[in-house]
């Protein structure tokens, strides 16, 4: 039972265009939802994070977009570089006190 | 501020041998965790350590897994007998005292059973 959702295995972006990455879940007691980015033999570097009292939350080139109600939240990022490819990750938890519960990732090409 | 050391990078098994992984965190990061990230999946949390506590293992195969954290830093995580299916990375994270929104993550153990 996955209970948080990366449809979209791979996406392809040109530099300097917008990519937008998505993200489901089922678990509606799920109040905090983060993003994370992970290039190969590294682990996951936290990148932004959104709580259900809001529906945007904006750093730099990178905006979280949150729609409970569809339960479903979108990163941006824009305008997009070559930098930017690597594996997304989309987490979730309850209050901060249960376990990340995390999505199987989609993986960012930027192309130059 | 050096980050969470995990080692080895890698290991190559058989099948019903033992392998052990060892983490150490952030300093003064009281919470630990490891997970396991299957390839095509995202990471799964094993067991999470709250000093030298275990605060969740709900996911943990104890027939095979075990972990420790005896002085509330440094952890290892050891697998006895492995099976093909353990073929993973094994993720170890570190966050301040009940801070789960921000984990720090090491670079993971890659582990091949054959």
């Amino acid at each position: 039972d996955q209970q948080v959702k990366q449809n979209s295995p791979s996406l392809s972006v040109q530099e300097g265009r917008i990519s937008i990455l998505n993200c489901d879940y089922t678990n509606s007691m799920f109040d905090y939802f983060l993003w994370y980015k992970k290039y190969p033999a590294e682990g996951p570097t936290f990148l932004i994070s959104i709580s259900s009292i809001k529906d945007k939350n904006e750093d730099g080139r990178f905006t979280v977009f949150l729609n409970k109600s569809a339960k479903h939240l979108s990163l941006h990022i824009v305008p997009s570089q070559p930098g930017d490819s690597a594996v997304y990750f989309c987490a979730a938890t309850h209050s901060g006190n249960t376990p990340l519960v995390f999505g199987k990732g989609t993986r960012l090409s930027v192309i130059a | 501020e050096a980050g969470v050391a995990q080692s080895p990078r890698y290991k190559i098994i058989e099948k019903r041998q033992s392998v052990a992984f060892w983490c150490n965190p952030i300093s003064g990061h009281a919470t630990l965790y490891w997970y396991q990230q299957i390839l095509g999946q995202g990471p799964k949390l094993l067991i999470q350590f709250q000093n030298n506590g275990v605060v969740d293992d709900s996911q943990l195969p104890k027939d095979r897994f075990s972990a420790e954290r005896l002085k509330g830093v440094d952890s290892t995580l050891k697998i006895q007998p492995a099976k093909l299916e353990d073929s993973a990375v094994y993720l170890c994270a570190s966050s301040l005292l009940n801070n789960q929104e921000t984990q720090y993550f090491g670079p993971g153990t890659r582990l091949l059973v054959l």
